[in-house]
């Protein structure tokens, strides 16, 4: 059984504060590595995608890749209320085009 | 780039009817699109695989029966829940996948009461 393991949180950072995320998998053979963002009631959107070991940084965000230990994480820098969600991990089962998800960790920025 | 539309966003129904929500990806082809069903509190249950020109792949545990795929046109993918019951009531959420990479892009859900 393929699976993606996230804490579910919730994950409670002061504003501007650094907030760490962290998802692990399974599936030796996955390959690429997304971030997904879900606020109550509305469907999840992409916040970044990694397919190669290291870190990847688009703006205030960065996702952190390892795939020895398998093991994926996103970082938001300066995090503010607005960044208060879910965070879906989502990897992509060897050998398809599926994703399998996480539960997701929520996120709770306090102002 | 890359929106993912999704209509009807709500609806209510009578149990015992049918319901057909469209997935369209506006500005790219997708061959694959994906139908998911959210429950409240948990995460995305993936339902089945929508292939253009070909028949859905359904998930272990899906009916495929009673959760109608169709995949008709590159840009359009339509989820059929044949005579609904109180339990189909969900969230449902199609995704598009770039026919150039994996990432997938999700519509904005419609989520359907089933009376």
């Amino acid at each position: 059984q393929k699976e993606v393991e996230q804490n579910s949180g919730p994950l409670s950072v002061p504003e501007g504060a650094i907030a760490s995320l962290n998802c692990t998998y399974s599936d030796r053979g996955s390959q690429s590595f997304f971030w997904y963002r879900q606020y109550s009631g509305k469907s999840p959107e992409l916040i970044m995608f990694i397919y190669s070991n290291g870190d990847k940084e688009d703006g205030r965000f960065t996702a952190q890749l390892n795939k020895a230990s398998q093991y994926v994480s996103l970082l938001i820098r300066d995090s503010q209320p607005s960044d208060s969600a879910t965070y879906l991990c989502a990897v992509m089962a060897s050998g398809t085009y599926k994703y399998i998800f996480g539960t997701g960790t929520r996120l709770k920025v306090l102002a | 780039g890359a929106v993912v539309s999704q209509h009807p966003s709500r609806v209510i129904c009578k149990s015992g009817t049918s319901v057909k929500i469209e997935c369209r990806s506006l500005d790219f082809q997708a061959t694959t699109m994906f139908w998911y069903r959210q429950f409240p509190k948990q995460s995305l249950m993936l339902m089945a695989t929508s292939n253009e020109g070909s028949k859905a792949t359904y998930e272990q545990g899906v009916e495929k029966d009673k959760f109608l795929i169709n995949h008709a046109s590159l840009t359009l993918s339509t989820l059929t829940v044949t005579s609904a019951h109180p339990e189909d009531s969900s969230f449902y959420i199609c995704s598009a996948r770039e026919d150039v990479g994996d990432t997938q892009y999700f519509g904005p859900g419609t989520r359907l009461t089933v009376l």
